[in-house]
């Protein structure tokens, strides 16, 4: 089944403790991006990738790392997460510039 | 930068009666999506739009892009309470970046 797969689904961590959410897709797509979502902003892109060691920021880079060492794999690294990190995080991946993207199922992270 | 200002915020409906939704933009727009994320989910890819004038159609959803390729509308005819949820409009960016609007969300009553 053709999927974007994050983990994990829920994680509850403390201010300061490096953390790492995996993004996995089966399409072979070469698009792939990491959104947050906060009640009254919608959706906002963290950082995008365009292929493989091709990587640039989003809306709202500050406090997070990104890797694309494999066209399948795009992980989201908060290296000293923050409370106002607190949110659900959406990976996703397309075929093409400015096509359909695909979404994994979240990852609802609490920084305490 | 870039945006798109998408409106209403909220509609609530009674089942059966027709939504629509919007999406404007003070630039012209090279494609644009429509996404339905239901409550507790994830969103899921609806349509693209690529041309001047578009309209397509997906059963009770219809899709239109503007004929100067700065709006979007989508169209749901005769609501059902399967339809409650958020929709978004999103375009690419000429980076392959997306940019979305604040989506609305929709509650049907029975």
């Amino acid at each position: 089944e053709a999927q974007v797969t994050q983990n994990p689904r829920y994680l509850i961590t403390v201010t300061g403790k490096k953390l790492t959410v995996t993004c996995s897709q089966n399409m072979n797509h070469e698009y792939m991006s990491w959104y947050r979502q906060d009640p009254g902003l919608g959706l906002r892109q963290i950082y995008y990738s365009m292929n493989v060691e091709v990587t640039d920021k989003g809306d709202v880079p500050e406090g997070y790392k990104v890797s694309r060492k494999e066209k399948r794999n795009f992980p989201l690294i908060l290296e000293s997460p923050s409370p106002n990190q607190t949110s659900l995080y959406f990976c996703a991946s397309s075929p093409r510039q400015g096509g359909g993207y695909t979404f994994g199922s979240g990852t609802r992270l609490t920084v305490v | 930068g870039q945006q798109v200002m998408q409106i209403p915020q909220y509609q609530h409906v009674q089942e059966g009666e027709d939504f629509t939704t919007y999406c404007n933009s003070s630039t012209t727009l090279s494609n644009i999506q429509w996404y339905k994320q239901r409550p507790g989910g994830h969103p899921v890819f609806l349509i693209q739009l690529v041309k001047s004038g578009e309209v397509k159609k997906q059963k009770r959803l219809t899709f239109q892009f503007g004929e100067a390729k700065k709006n979007s509308s989508l169209h749901i005819t005769a609501t059902q309470t399967t339809d409650v949820g958020t929709y978004f409009c999103d375009y690419g960016g000429s980076q392959g970046n997306l940019i979305f609007g604040k989506g609305t969300k929709l509650s049907v009553k029975p």
